[in-house]
């Protein structure tokens, strides 16, 4: 069964902290991306991959950064969390077209 | 700009009967589209594609068309029931771009027993 992990749930970090969002694929997908969700708006990407060490900007980059030193991992830095930043935060990956979604990290900024 | 335009009403139907969603794009030619459903607190989930030269998919109780020339795509389920109830989500794409996937905002849909 294909799988795309997240690793957290959910999560409560403070204000100013360095955030970092794990997501691990085992499909061997080329194409990883982030996205937060947020009511009203929807899927937001954030940033994506489509090979190791190449990262692409997304509709809304700002405050956030990537790394994807391997082919199945892909992670979402929040370099210092503001309360703006508390959200639904998806990863997905695809090899062409369909897309597989994580579980979805809902997180907290106080 | 491209533009995804979906439901923004929710949907309310009785079980048993055929739901319809809409999905209108603008500025956009995609070869492709795909339809997604959405649990609350979850990620979405694939449900099916259709190609442009392609009228009409079925799956089970689902069905998908796709018009390029009205720019629409709408999804029917059939025979409705309760635990259909989610949003779904369409999102069109091209070949060359399909590492991008544009996201409409999603119908929500209310299936009363």
């Amino acid at each position: 069964d294909v799988k795309v992990t997240q690793s957290s749930r959910y999560l409560v970090k403070r204000t100013g902290e360095k955030v970092f969002l794990e997501c691990v694929q085992d499909m061997d997908h080329e194409n990883m991306f982030w996205y937060r969700q947020d009511p009203g708006l929807g899927l937001r990407l954030i940033y994506f991959s489509y090979d190791v060490k190449m990262k692409e900007k997304g509709d809304i980059p700002e405050g956030y950064s990537v790394s994807r030193e391997k082919k199945e991992r892909f992670s979402l830095i929040l370099e210092s969390a503001s309360t703006n930043q508390t959200s639904m935060y998806l990863c997905a990956s695809s090899l062409i077209g369909e897309a597989f979604f994580g579980q979805g990290t809902r997180l907290t900024v106080v | 700009s491209q533009k995804i335009e979906q439901n923004s009403e929710a949907l309310n139907i009785q079980e048993g009967k055929t739901a319809t969603l809409t999905c209108n794009y603008t500025n956009y030619s995609p070869a492709y589209l795909q339809w997604y459903r959405q649990d609350p607190g979850r990620g979405p989930v694939f449900l099916l594609l259709i190609r442009e030269n392609e009228k009409e998919k079925r799956k089970e109780r689902l069905k998908v068309t796709f018009d390029t020339t009205l720019k629409q795509s709408l999804f029917h389920i059939t025979a409705s029931q309760p635990a259909d109830s989610a949003t779904y989500l369409c999102a069109p794409y091209n070949a060359g771009n399909n590492r991008k996937l544009i996201w409409g905002l999603g119908t929500s849909l209310a299936v009363n027993p």
